[in-house]
């Protein structure tokens, strides 16, 4: 089946540094996913990408759907300790199950004051 | 908006116990999935719902049912619970392929 692979597993950085993380499919999305899950509940929609080459922003984060369709990053600019989390990328693939969507295993990022 | 809601927050079974947890939205999606998340893991799809009526299984449906009889509610049972149950679930119902999660149900199984 298909799968995402999502790096780095964890990071560790000092507050004020920019963070950067992505995802590599063996196949083609049509639509990628950033989420954020902090400890105790669901996670949250961060960025969604519709188009490949889309660049998008939410506030300190950016997000970009690779050219080939295949990868995704995103990118945290000036930490600070509240971006605590666990960041998962997740792509669609329309042709597939329902849309149905598929998740990599995480980024833990941990932020020192 | 409460958007995603999920009953209980925290539950302990026996082995070979029963139970049925609860998901509610309130934003109209028509589509609704069950996911469980182990530690370090990602999340992975028990089943899911395009619409009242329609249910299919995902990657890890077995040992696990559901039901949409309403647009509003998704229920997942456990009929005979194993330890291997023990995870936490997530309940999400989507609009344009986004989708929003409830807050979770820890479960644990003894």
């Amino acid at each position: 089946g298909q799968q995402l692979n999502q790096s780095p597993q964890s990071m560790f950085i000092q507050e004020g540094e920019d963070v950067s993380m992505n995802c590599t499919s063996s196949s083609i999305f049509n639509t990628w996913l950033w989420y954020k899950q902090e400890p105790g509940e669901g996670p949250v929609l961060l960025i969604a990408l519709y188009k490949a080459g889309e660049l998008t922003s939410n506030g300190r984060l950016t997000a970009q759907f690779g050219i080939t369709r295949k990868d995704s990053f995103l990118n945290i600019s000036a930490s600070i300790p509240s971006d605590v989390g666990i960041y998962f990328c997740a792509g669609q693939d329309y042709g597939g199950s329902q849309g149905n969507l598929i998740f990599g295993k995480g980024t833990k990022l941990s932020v020192k004051p | 908006n409460a958007g995603v809601t999920q009953t209980p927050k925290f539950r302990i079974l026996k082995i070979g116990q029963s139970m049925t947890l609860q998901c509610t939205q309130d934003m109209n999606h028509n589509y609704m999935y069950w996911y469980r998340q182990d530690p370090g893991m990602g999340l992975k799809l028990i089943y899911y719902s395009v619409g009242a009526g329609i249910t299919d299984k995902g990657e890890v449906p077995n040992g696990y049912n559901v039901s949409r009889s309403t647009t509003e509610d998704f229920p997942l049972r456990l009929e005979l619970a194993a330890p291997s149950q023990t995870s936490v679930y997530f309940c999400a119902s989507s609009y344009r392929g986004e989708q929003y999660f409830g807050p979770g149900t820890r479960l644990l199984v003894l």
